[in-house]
């Protein structure tokens, strides 16, 4: 059973426009949430994460939402560049664990 | 800083072969752990070691995995025999204790069973 969702495959956007990339979780245990992004050939890289204490943590074009109540986060890019075409990972943890649940990821094309 | 480096990139045995993977986490983190992504499905946690030590294991598949970390430097991951499920990428990583930013991933191994 999928503790993580990432019910979109694929999701393609326009250069310049925002992308909102959206997860899903079953597990109220999760208080850590992460975005990883995946390059083909390479391994995923931490972009953003957020504590189930905030609701919003910003990082530049990178913002992370988090609805406890609904448990759900989204991450948002604005603006999109075509150099954000890749793979991303939702991932949580529970406290007191250092192991991540990943979701299966949603590829990104930003088109030019 | 050097980052994680995994060895090989990539490999392909038959079916009921041995093969070794390693694992040279960031030089100075206690933690390292391994994951797999079969099929492009998710990234699944297989063990999570501290130092020398296996902290958790609980999503090796079975006991044709063998983790070891001798010395609590770099990590090796055994199948043996190989299956064809065990395809996949294999990904490790790394992190200082306490880190709010997550690991750092290796590149991954991609083994394939044939």
């Amino acid at each position: 059973d999928q503790q993580v969702k990432q019910n979109s495959p694929s999701l393609s956007v326009q250069e310049g426009r925002i992308s909102i990339l959206n997860c899903d979780y079953t597990n109220s245990m999760f208080d850590y949430f992460l975005w990883y992004k995946k390059y083909p050939a390479e391994g995923p890289t931490f972009l953003i994460s957020i504590s189930s204490i905030k609701d919003k943590n910003e990082d530049g074009r990178f913002t992370v939402f988090l609805n406890k109540s609904a448990k759900h986060l989204s991450l948002h890019i604005v603006p999109s560049q075509p150099g954000d075409s890749a793979v991303y990972f939702c991932a949580a943890s529970a406290l007191g664990t250092y192991k991540y649940i990943f979701g299966t990821g949603t590829r990104l094309k930003v088109l030019a | 800083e050097a980052g994680v480096t995994q060895f090989p990139s990539h490999s392909v045995i038959e079916k009921g072969q041995t093969v070794t993977l390693r694992c040279d986490p960031i030089s100075g983190h206690d933690n390292l752990y391994w994951y797999r992504r079969v099929m492009g499905k998710e990234i699944k946690f297989l063990l999570h070691f501290v130092k020398e030590s296996k902290q958790d294991e609980s999503g090796m598949p079975n006991n044709r995995f063998l983790a070891e970390r001798t010395g609590g430097t770099y990590s090796t991951l055994k199948v043996q025999p190989a299956e064809l499920e065990d395809s996949g990428v294999y990904f490790c990583a790394s992190s200082l204790q306490g880190t709010a930013k997550g690991y750092t991933f290796g590149s991954g191994t991609r083994l394939t069973v044939v």
